[in-house]
């Protein structure tokens, strides 16, 4: 079975600040790989997909890059908003979560 | 715009059979571009994927959960549907059906909270 790693699990930044999620794979999975934010109490939402493309809809301060094993989620400037926890998500296997807090 | 909606008890007793259902409106359920999926997550924890279900019927299942987990469609009526069975206090998690097209979920239903207890 792939196994799905994020770093880091939580992670502390202010409005404004660029932030980098990884994502790394256990074995190579090509470009298959998707990225949701989830707040609480509401269901997870598809931010990116296959590694890069952008879902309709979401921010372009989000993007996502990446290929194989090691992937990132990348948040150029970070809005109120965006506080909230991110998955990575291979068709059947999600990571653990990265949980960004407010500093 | 497709909506998903859960449904069922929100309270089953340990060693008994989870059943939700997931009506699916405003797209057919019959569509050959989607899978159609359950999800789950435990209180304070990460997402678990459940299993996967075409609407011809072909199922794929998390290997982890494959001996107690069901998942069947009823085309008439646009649904699908979950059954759990066996299951324990571990069980205990908010419940999402969501669609699946090239393997990512775009479409979530908001999840409906399952508590095992007796």
């Amino acid at each position: 079975d792939i196994q799905l790693t994020q770093s880091p699990s939580f992670l502390s930044a202010s409005v404004g600040d660029r932030v980098t999620i990884t994502c790394r794979a256990s074995q190579g999975i090509s470009s298959y790989l998707a990225w949701y934010q989830q707040k609480p109490g509401k269901a997870p939402k598809l931010l990116i997909y296959a590694a890069s493309t952008l879902q309709s809809g979401v921010p372009s301060r989000f993007s996502g890059s990446g290929s194989g094993t090691e992937f990132t989620l990348t948040i150029s400037s970070l809005q109120p908003e965006d506080f909230a926890t991110y998955y990575c998500q291979q068709p059947v296997t999600f990571g653990q979560g990265t949980k960004l807090e407010i500093k | 715009q497709l909506q998903l909606q859960e449904s069922g008890p929100g309270l089953v007793k340990p060693s008994e059979t989870l059943s939700l259902t997931c009506t699916v409106s405003g797209g057919s359920i019959s569509s050959s571009s989607y899978y159609w999926g359950w999800i789950r997550q435990p209180p304070g924890k990460g997402l678990e994927w459940i299993g996967s279900i075409y609407y011809s019927g072909s199922t794929y299942y998390n290997p982890s959960l494959k001996s107690r987990v069901t998942i069947s469609v009823d085309t008439s009526k646009n649904q699908f549907s979950l059954k759990l069975s066996s299951v324990t206090a571990a069980d205990t998690a908010v419940y999402y059906c969501a669609r699946r097209a090239s393997g990512w979920y775009g479409y979530w239903g908001q999840g409906t909270l399952v508590t095992v207890s007796s």
